[in-house]
């Protein structure tokens, strides 16, 4: 299957400290992003990183990058408990002729005050 | 603000019945997408349009079809809702195919 893997599937840390969620893929991309998305509500998307790109940062998150190991990591710093919820990478794939994302199965992050 | 609507929230119909649910967008985006997701799972594309190019996954059920009438509405129809169709379906749209998607809150869909 061309989906994403996550790890791990559920993560439950105290507020003010890091979280960090990792994504594998099987064939090469052309981009991989990562998604959030509350409970009840549609995913919000958080940050693309090209894959010519290694690391990318958005106000207190930081993805990575490695092509060679087909992963990709998301630590969001300085936890906060509106962080709670799942994340999401997908990746852009070419599939039945068409370009698409597919989607990991995610990780669910709890922020316990 | 530019976004993507739909509706309605909730949705509850009977088995078989058939029904429509609507997604709006006011980002002028080329492609609309319709996602199923059930609970703790990710979201499983089931079709996409792109302009009016119109692609459909391979293992979407026949019992579900779509209409894009114009840039901004895209609807998803489903025939005869069986008990395994309850879920939550989300609308997206992006720019090209490979952008950023801009999803809805998406449709809850019970079926009695």
């Amino acid at each position: 299957s061309q989906q994403g893997e996550e790890d791990p599937q559920a993560l439950s840390i105290q507020e003010g400290e890091n979280a960090t969620m990792n994504c594998s893929y099987k064939t090469s991309i052309n981009n991989l992003q990562w998604y959030r998305q509350n409970s009840g509500r549609g995913l919000v998307h958080l940050i693309l990183i090209r894959s010519n790109e290694r690391e990318k940062h958005s106000g207190r998150l930081r993805v990575t990058l490695d092509t060679s190991k087909k992963s990709s990591s998301l630590l969001i710093t300085a936890s906060r408990a509106a962080d709670t919820a799942s994340y999401f990478c997908a990746t852009d794939a070419t599939l039945q002729g068409a370009q698409k994302l597919v989607f990991g199965q995610g990780t669910r992050l709890t922020i316990n005050p | 603000d530019a976004m993507v609507i739909q509706n309605p929230r909730y949705q509850v119909t009977q088995f078989g019945k058939p029904v429509t649910l609507s997604c709006s967008q006011t980002l002028n985006h080329n492609v609309m997408y319709w996602y199923q997701q059930k609970s703790s799972q990710a979201p499983k594309l089931l079709f996409h349009y792109y302009d009016k190019d119109f692609n459909n996954e391979a293992d979407t059920p026949d019992n579900f079809q779509s209409r894009r009438p114009n840039t901004s509405f895209c609807f998803l129809d489903i025939r005869s809702p069986g008990l395994g169709d309850a879920a939550m379906y989300l609308c997206a749209t992006s720019r090209l195919p490979r952008s950023a998607q801009h999803f809805g809150d998406g449709t809850r869909l019970s079926i009695l």
